[in-house]
């Protein structure tokens, strides 16, 4: 069965530094979406992607995040300069097919010092 | 915010059937009902999701009232690997996008 996976499963990083999230999401899906959930906390929408364009973003996904689909299979999330508070697992979603269905990654794990 | 009422918490002994409701009495007849679970801080697990008719699948089912106001989401038989955060979330489709609106969810523990 296709499955979405992300790459690393954890990343530690220092403060002010940029990392690059990434995903392979499933292979026939047009549809492509990053969420967050900080430890403890609810699942988080970030921004959704499609047709080589941000559909939608929140007010979390603010000019620090940037996101990209750079061949026709990896989607990735980057954050120019990490902050403490951005220490949360990151999911990559994608979806497609008759009923709009989002299948999620195993997420990364990123850590912020 | 979540457009979904669930209560936070569970339990279900092994082998036994676990009912999970789900109140959305504010949903719109353009509206899916999505059933996602999340096993310990792993990605989301897509279940379920129907319209107005009852649905089945080879992981659960869902029965939705007439009125669509409220929804059930059944495990017919619980092991403890369904131990997970069980997620109810009301989704329209044909917006520039169709994110999810996660809300806090039913922890559903499955005792030996």
């Amino acid at each position: 069965e296709p499955e979405v996976t992300q790459t690393p499963s954890h990343q530690v990083t220092q403060m002010g530094q940029e990392v690059i999230l990434r995903c392979v999401p499933i292979s026939n899906h047009l549809y492509f979406y990053w969420y967050r959930q900080i430890l403890g906390q609810k699942v988080e929408f970030l921004v959704s992607f499609y047709n080589n364009e941000i559909s939608e973003k929140s007010e979390i996904f603010d000019d620090q995040f940037s996101v990209e689909r750079p061949d026709g299979s990896n989607f990735t999330l980057k954050i120019r300069s990490t902050k403490l508070e951005d220490s949360a697992m990151y999911f990559c979603a994608s979806e497609g097919g008759q009923y709009y269905t989002q299948y999620f990654g195993p997420g990364t794990r990123l850590t912020v010092l | 915010d979540a457009k979904t009422t669930q209560p936070p918490s569970m339990d279900c002994a092994e082998g036994r059937a676990a009912n999970l409701p789900c109140n959305h009495s504010t949903i719109s007849g353009n509206e899916y009902v999505y059933w996602y679970r999340q096993i310990h801080s792993q990605g989301p697990q897509y279940i379920i999701h129907g319209l107005k008719n009852n649905e089945t699948n080879e992981m659960a089912s869902l029965i939705i009232t007439e009125d669509r106001k409220s929804s059930t989401l059944i495990l017919p038989h619980a092991t403890l690997r369904d131990t997970a955060v069980y997620y109810c979330i009301v989704l329209s489709y044909g917006g520039a996008t169709n994110k999810l609106i996660f809300g806090t969810g039913t922890l559903l523990a499955v005792q030996p």
